[in-house]
């Protein structure tokens, strides 16, 4: 069975532009979420989502970030403007609704902004 | 304010030794807690997990225990292989798991031959 999917897997950018990243969740699953890993603050929690109604955003760190679900097999996550305090590496994580909330990660995007 | 706290950031065990990695945490409403792996440009997986009602959990080589009066658990390894060497994330949920996990920074564990 195919995992989580994100991409790209790597985008360096300049200070300003659009960032868009796509996820692609484990089929079934009702849940999705989007974490950022940073050296200094480790996996944070942005914004998930229930059956693709946003739920908690309270993590996404300011307007220039948006997150969007339109429907059960696609998400993305947007920077606009990105700023060089974005350089993080950006995880989608799906589940399907368990006790222990257990999660399953895709790969990761790795963004550099310059 | 970090709930989940891993206060090493690094741990170098030798192979065939017993490995423990710890985690401490605040909120007492955390009714699950779980440990994944990283490796290097791939995403965390899951590892083994323990529910707040236990004190210890056990898969094969790893072994989660719980202290809850100390706001403690802990992950043991035994015996210790190379392929262990990784990052380990602590990490804990309560509401069910329908609101995500919180994690620890993790900690870097390296196997020595």
């Amino acid at each position: 069975d195919a995992g989580v999917i994100q991409s790209p897997r790597h985008e360096v950018t300049e200070m300003g532009q659009e960032v868009t990243l796509r996820c692609k969740p484990i089929s079934g699953h009702d849940y999705l979420f989007w974490y950022r890993q940073t050296m200094m603050r480790g996996l944070e929690l942005l914004i998930y989502f229930n059956n693709n109604v946003p739920i908690d955003d309270s993590g996404m760190p300011e307007d220039r970030f948006s997150a969007k679900m339109p429907n059960a097999s696609f998400s993305t996550l947007k920077i606009q403007p990105s700023e060089p305090r974005d350089s993080a590496v950006y995880f989608c994580a799906s589940s399907p609704w368990t006790g222990s909330g257990e999660l399953f990660f895709g790969e990761g995007s790795r963004l550099t902004v310059l | 304010d970090q709930q989940v706290k891993q206060n090493s950031p690094s741990l170098s065990v030798q192979e065939g030794r017993i490995s423990i990695l710890n985690c401490d945490y605040t909120n007492s409403m955390f009714d699950y807690f779980l440990w994944y792996k990283k490796y290097p440009a791939e995403g965390p997986t899951f590892l083994i997990s323990i529910s707040s009602i236990k004190d210890k959990n056990e898969d094969g080589r790893f072994t989660v225990f719980l202290n809850k009066s100390a706001k403690h658990l802990s992950l043991h390894i035994v015996p210790s292989q190379p392929g262990d060497s990784a990052v380990y994330f602590c990490a804990a949920n309560s509401g069910g798991g329908a609101d995500g996990l919180t994690f620890g920074k993790g900690t870097h564990l390296i196997i020595q031959p």
